[in-house]
């Protein structure tokens, strides 16, 4: 597609139902990234993939969150029996291989995320 | 590990004012490193980019060298407008590790 695109925009949910973020990356990247960026705060890295596989899942905050991608496009992020604190806007970003010429990382517009 | 260190704001200027915002980082290997920027509303978008040592990017008037010597590639504007309020995010990449490393971000005001 043009760009990264995320659904929903916006999701309000009860406390302890568990939510599904979803993530198109642009055609073609094999670099996918989440972060998470809470009001006023800076971003807080949740996991990147390249291809398939997450070299490194570090970010997530707890065994709540999960994160999948298959066919080396999709992802899908999870979250467990959200709490309060889990309310932010989760960012997803795609890129292309360091050493190919376009190297930076294209950002979507987030998924906000409200826990009630 | 990677990591970026940047400027901490919040940052006040008048309009027409000289800009820096400092940023340094450390790197496991030899990064690429970008300035990104979120105006009030919308989403992350690139601003400025140098992916080797002594390179500059620039944009809207915005310029950034890659200084390997100081680990820095520190942003500055000539003459900052109104519009350009928003919060600043500089960021690495390195090869072999492509994890994306941001700094706390640093918001920028520019009064009238």
């Amino acid at each position: 597609g043009a760009g990264v695109s995320q659904s929903p925009s916006n999701k309000v949910t009860e406390k302890g139902k568990d939510v599904e973020l979803r993530c198109d990356p642009i055609s073609g990247h094999t670099a996918l990234y989440w972060y998470r960026q809470s009001l006023g705060q800076g971003l807080e890295f949740l996991i990147y993939f390249q291809g398939n596989s997450a070299p490194d899942k570090s970010g997530l905050p707890s065994d709540r969150f999960s994160a999948e991608r298959t066919g080396g496009s999709v992802s899908t992020l999870t979250i467990q029996r959200t709490q309060q604190e889990d309310s932010a806007v989760y960012l997803c970003a795609s890129s292309s291989p360091l050493g190919t010429k376009n190297t930076e990382a294209f950002f979507g517009q987030g998924t906000r995320l409200t826990v009630v | 590990g990677d990591s970026v260190t940047q400027m901490e704001g919040p940052v006040t200027l008048s309009e027409e004012a000289f800009l820096t915002i400092n940023c340094t980082y450390t790197a496991t290997g030899y990064p690429s490193l970008f300035w990104y920027v979120q105006y009030p509303g919308e989403g992350l978008q690139l601003l400025l980019k140098a992916t080797k040592a002594d390179d500059k990017g620039s944009n809207k008037g915005f310029e950034a060298t890659y200084r390997k010597e100081t680990t820095s590639f520190h942003l500055e504007k000539g003459s900052v407008q109104v519009s350009d309020s928003a919060v600043y995010f500089c960021a690495l990449r390195t090869f072999g590790n492509e994890k994306l490393t941001f700094g706390t971000g640093t918001r920028l005001t520019i009064i009238p």
